[in-house]
């Protein structure tokens, strides 16, 4: 099954700063989505980007998608202590194949 | 709205003994119902998904089972718990049309 690696695998940044994260993948996609887990708790959908958009804003999140380079890129803008939490890629769809994860990026946002 | 509950949050159990893990969907029919596993440091797995009552499905051989009694009820359980499967599980639900997967708080598992 299609499954996306994000890099990299930790990110430490400074409060107010913006962070980027990427994910790479190697089978064709409808579309991709990033998700949220702060430590010890459940996934939070962040965006779904489709394999005909190109770049998709959600406040101070930004998605961009190059289905040519088979990659996708999740920047936090201005971030937050509160940002501080693992991120994942998620490829697939629901039912047989539900969505299968990397191993994420932990990102620390140092006040 | 659609909401998900997951119980218990935490559970340390003994080796060899029996494991029942309750995932309840709200707000929704006929929903698909998932059971992924995060080992610390990994990504997530998917253990099992669900499209109806009854249909489980299984992505990876295991000593876990999974259960769907109800429209909106998922049940992961074991009968002899082994150390390694303690991890952090999460249910998860979609609808048949979607493609975003909610995912509930999860339940963390020790298995000592």
């Amino acid at each position: 099954s299609q499954q996306g690696e994000e890099d990299p695998q930790a990110l430490s940044i400074q409060e107010g700063e913006n962070a980027t994260m990427n994910c790479s993948y190697k089978t064709s996609i409808n579309n991709l989505q990033w998700y949220r887990q702060n430590s010890g708790r459940g996934l939070v959908h962040l965006i779904l980007i489709r394999s005909n958009e190109r770049e998709k804003h959600s406040g101070r999140l930004r998605v961009t998608l190059d289905t040519s380079k088979k990659s996708s890129s999740l920047l936090i803008t201005a971030s937050r202590a509160a940002d501080t939490a693992s991120y994942f890629c998620a490829l697939g769809g629901g039912g047989a194949d539900g969505l299968t994860f990397g191993k994420g990026t932990h990102l620390i946002i140092q006040p | 709205s659609q909401t998900i509950h997951q119980w218990p949050a935490t559970l340390v159990q003994p080796v060899g003994s029996p494991l029942s893990l309750e995932c309840t969907v709200e707000g929704t029919s006929n929903p698909n119902l998932y059971w992924y596993r995060q080992a610390a440091g990994r990504g997530l797995q998917l253990l099992f998904y669900s499209v109806g009552i009854g249909q489980i499905s299984s992505e990876v051989p295991q000593n876990l089972s999974a259960s769907r009694p109800q429209d909106r009820q998922f049940i992961l359980s074991s009968k002899k718990l082994l150390l390694s499967d303690s991890g952090f599980y999460l249910c998860a639900w979609d609808s048949v049309s979607g493609n975003t997967i909610y995912f509930g708080e999860g339940s963390w598992l020790t298995v000592v």
